[in-house]
């Protein structure tokens, strides 16, 4: 089994609301990733956490707050958004964090700012 | 030079053709690849892994990696309308932090019946 949940699918939010984006993987894997995705552009890493803690931050604006509870879950929490944020927001896993590490990713939240 | 290169495409080919899908990268001592296919509007969906030189062949999928000549490829045999999409090259830089997979702009791919 090779799934990766995200939730919600969709969100609408406006430029002075809080929402959060939420992903769960129940592989046992390690390591979990937070991608964005603009229209025909490649996705672009924004966070990796390895075993729980955060190991890269591509630059990634404070607005932007990425959380992990535990090895199972990775929130993504939103404030204060800009209509450029707009994009889809995907979540990944794989086993560890190393080289030859197949990540696999989530239907993503695709994300509308107003 | 980008760090990982992909014919933008489109590329169009009839049904039951092959398509010819290639990636050139930049670091000689990248050791992952992978390639991704991304139906528009869906997320990415692994097709292939491959790091040693050679094919690598998985059903309708053969994978081909020349770590000398710094390029990968991936042919799909006896295509199907169902296999058009967008072809993402990925490769995992060592000297980067791991995790870090570079994407190439991704080849849409279009089988015409």
């Amino acid at each position: 089994d090779t799934e990766v949940t995200q939730t919600p699918k969709h969100l609408v939010m406006g430029m002075t609301n809080k929402k959060s984006l939420k992903c769960e993987q129940h592989m046992g894997h390690r390591a979990m990733y937070w991608y964005k995705q603009k229209a025909k552009k490649p996705p672009e890493l924004m966070f990796v956490y390895s075993y729980e803690k955060l190991s890269i931050n591509e630059s990634v604006p404070s607005r932007f707050s990425p959380e992990c509870p535990n090895s199972s879950l990775l929130n993504l929490h939103l404030h204060a958004l800009q209509p450029e944020d707009s994009a889809l927001y995907l979540c990944a896993s794989s086993q560890g964090a190393g080289n030859k590490e197949t990540q696999y990713f989530g239907p993503g939240t695709r994300l509308l700012v107003l | 030079q980008k760090e990982v290169e992909q014919n933008s495409g489109p590329l169009s080919v009839p049904e039951g053709a092959i398509a010819s899908l290639n990636c050139t990268y930049s670091d000689r001592v990248s050791q992952s690849f992978f390639w991704y296919r991304q139906y528009s509007g869906k997320s990415p969906e692994l097709i292939m892994s491959i790091y040693s030189n050679g094919d690598k062949e998985d059903g309708r999928f053969t994978a081909q990696l020349n770590k000398a000549s710094q390029y990968v490829s991936l042919l799909i045999r006896d295509s199907q309308p169902s296999d058009s999409a967008t072809y993402l090259c990925a490769v995992d830089m060592i000297y980067n932090q791991g995790g870090k997979l570079i994407f190439g702009q991704g080849t849409e791919l279009s089988v015409k019946p």
